[in-house]
């Protein structure tokens, strides 16, 4: 059983372009959550999603920013027109439960964004 | 909001115990984690313990968890090279796995 799978591990965009940052959870996990760690920083929640919902985005950014997870394919997290500051690692993580469960939530290898 | 505060270093010498330690504001919390993150990547989840407990021990790791003061520790008896690491303490938040981090505590392991 494959972890949690990130694409690209690394990723440079120029001010202005698109960033798109994919995820796909482990097998028979249907939650995902996004993460994102600025430089010397601790990961910040993002979004929580099920198959085709928007869970808990408490942590977006109100623009630019989105995600989702559809029902076939992974989970894709979407920065327009990024700035330097959109430069971090994105972690995703993914469950096979959600609220009101605990079961751990595997993280992946991150993918690092650099904007230049 | 909730806040989770670490100490940024620790530097211990090998075969010696490290103790790290975190606080924590939020005292509905149900479970509390330790992550480590070794350099360029992922985390791993080391352990948990749930918020009724005071102690659980696995192996070389030891959690302590003082509800009353709000504070957690890590403490990694004999401690190795291969644990250098930053090490993050985090909460949960909300009922489901929306974790709030602190900064992580980086160890360094000397000879």
């Amino acid at each position: 059983n494959a972890g949690v799978m990130q694409n690209p591990r690394h990723l440079v965009r120029r001010r202005g372009q698109e960033a798109r940052l994919r995820c796909s959870p482990m097998k028979g996990h249907s939650h995902v959550y996004w993460y994102r760690q600025l430089p010397e920083e601790g990961l910040k929640f993002m979004v929580y999603l099920q198959k085709e919902n928007i869970i808990d985005e408490s942590g977006m950014p109100k623009e630019r920013f989105s995600a989702e997870f559809p029902k076939e394919g992974p989970s894709i997290l979407r920065i327009q027109q990024v700035v330097r500051g959109d430069s971090a690692a994105y972690f995703c993580a993914s469950s096979p439960t959600g609220p009101s469960e605990n079961t751990e939530a595997f993280f992946g290898q991150g993918t690092r964004l650099t904007v230049v | 909001g909730e806040d989770v505060e670490q100490s940024l270093f620790l530097s211990v010498r090998e075969g010696d115990s490290s103790v790290i330690n975190c606080t924590y504001t939020d005292s509905s919390s149900t479970y509390l984690y330790w992550y480590k993150q070794e350099p360029g990547a992922g985390l791993q989840l080391l352990t948990y313990i749930f918020s009724n407990m005071d102690m659980k021990q696995d192996q070389r790791l030891t959690v302590l968890l003082n509800k009353k003061d709000k504070h957690l520790s890590l403490r990694i008896a004999d401690t190795q090279t291969g644990d250098s690491a930053i090490y993050f303490c985090a909460v949960d938040s909300g009922g489901y796995n929306k974790l709030i981090f602190g900064a992580g505590t980086r160890l360094a392991v000397h000879p």
